[in-house]
């Protein structure tokens, strides 16, 4: 079953505009990541946060961790264009031998 | 440096045949995953291997399998197949322990 569970599914904003996706998982983990796939290719890497981070930067990303919420949030600033694109969320569970497990996407589209 | 390559980019296939996806991951990557992304949908993760070792399966029947050759590269084999095989296969490449995984474009399977 999926770990993490992303939401909204979708979301459109204008160009400028600031989007925000959140992650949800289920058991506890070492690390959060968010990737982005563009229309159907493989993905990029964009941010890992550990378990004792709160708040990280990435040029326009910022991520969030609650793990007493068990949840991430995905904030990108000044939108652009060349954002739209779907993103994921993706968690390494504490034990286990799955090392990472995907969430199921959320789906930005930026108008320019 | 090279990313992760996968091959082919497309593969059309009839119901019940057979079909060899391969992967080469990025130099010095010992951890070679894969994905099933059906039209829409997640990544449902499928299989790892690390240092020719299967590590792990996800929940995909029996005729979905693969192995890790001494250079790490990877193939996944998917026999018999049925038309929700359907999908754009995703390999990934990891380094030991570093939980970042590093994405090929795909391969988009069609099963007619």
């Amino acid at each position: 079953s999926q770990q993490g569970e992303e939401d909204p599914q979708a979301l459109s904003i204008q160009e400028g505009e600031n989007a925000t996706m959140n992650c949800s998982y289920k058991t506890s983990i070492n690390n959060l990541q968010w990737y982005r796939q563009n229309s159907g290719r493989g993905l990029v890497h964009l941010i890992l946060i550990r378990s004792n981070e709160r708040e990280k930067h990435s040029g326009r990303l910022r991520v969030t961790l609650d793990t007493s919420k068990k949840s991430s949030s995905l904030l990108i600033t000044a939108s652009r264009a060349a954002d739209t694109a779907s993103y994921f969320c993706a968690t390494e569970s504490r034990g286990g031998y799955q090392k990472v497990t995907f969430g199921t996407g959320t789906k930005l589209q930026v108008i320019p | 440096e090279a990313g992760v390559t996968q091959s082919p980019t497309h593969l059309i296939k009839t119901r019940g045949q057979q079909a060899t996806l391969r992967c080469s991951p990025i130099s010095g990557h010992t951890s070679v995953y894969w994905y099933q992304q059906a039209l829409g949908l997640g990544l449902q993760f499928l299989l790892w291997y690390d240092e020719g070792e299967e590590r792990n399966r996800g929940n995909f029947p029996p005729r979905f399998s693969g192995r890790q050759f001494p250079n790490y590269s990877s193939e996944l084999n998917v026999n018999a197949l049925e038309l929700e095989d359907s999908a754009l296969y995703l390999c990934a490449s990891s380094w030991g322990v570093d939980e970042t995984q590093y994405f090929g474009p795909g391969t988009r399977l069609l099963v007619l």
